[in-house]
């Protein structure tokens, strides 16, 4: 069974960091791209990063370049979102998914992690 | 940056076609997906690939495209239905993955 499990969530005050991480089994880690996706409270999805296969290529949606880092342990099947520099704005469920190839869909998404920024 | 482009709302009697629209740029050069989410949850695809429908999806559940708009089209709408839909594609030109806004499905 594919399972993706999300943790490291949490409440951080405006301008502190979060360390999420995603653990994933029940399919071949190192095969596919890895994602994080977010939701804000009430809102649509969010694309977040990006990261390939062997780690070599990383994208970030703008609002969050300079301050998020995508990295992934193929090891230890995880995927982590290294946050920095939070914002309120940042405040939101945060999701990581998998798929097959950059362009692909995500058959795989885990259950998601909340993260609340606030003073 | 990349606009993808849904109704916020549709609403349908059960045992009617509901259709999503989903507009962009040159949607057409781009390869749709398609996803469900209900509340709490997180989504599932429910077609990818513009038209393909992964396994365990009814096949109620359709996606088409045409000019610069691709639609996702659920016939026979049942209550489980009621879902937000969302559209996705990665787009290359900005290396990056689009969410379209959303749209939130009502059976009547």
């Amino acid at each position: 069974e594919v399972q993706l499990v999300e943790s490291g969530g949490g409440l951080v005050q405006p301008g502190g960091s979060l360390r999420l991480s995603c653990e994933a089994s029940g399919f071949t880690f190192s095969s596919y791209w890895m994602s994080w996706v977010r939701q804000a409270p009430g809102k649509g999805l969010e694309w977040v990063a990006n990261i390939k296969q062997d780690g070599s290529e990383t994208y970030y949606v703008d609002s969050v370049k300079g301050r998020f880092t995508i990295s992934r342990d193929n090891a230890k099947n995880l995927v982590h979102l290294q946050m920095n520099t939070l914002r309120d704005e940042d405040t939101a469920v945060y999701y990581c998914a998998s798929r097959p190839m950059v362009y692909a869909h995500a058959p795989f998404w885990g259950q998601g992690t909340l993260v609340t920024v606030s003073s | 940056s990349y606009v993808l482009t849904q109704p916020p709302s549709v609403s349908m009697a059960p045992g009617k076609t509901a259709r999503i629209t989903c507009g962009g740029n040159n949607i057409g050069g781009e390869s749709v997906h398609w996803y469900q989410q209900k509340p709490g949850q997180a989504p599932v695809v429910v077609i990818y690939s513009d038209s393909d429908r992964p396994s365990g999806i009814p096949e109620r559940f359709s996606g088409s495209k045409s000019g610069n708009t691709a639609t996702l089209t659920i016939s026979r709408v049942e209550a489980g239905d009621e879902a937000d839909y969302y559209c996705q594609v990665w787009h290359s030109s900005s290396d990056c993955v689009v969410f379209g806004g959303g749209t939130k499905l009502t059976v009547l």
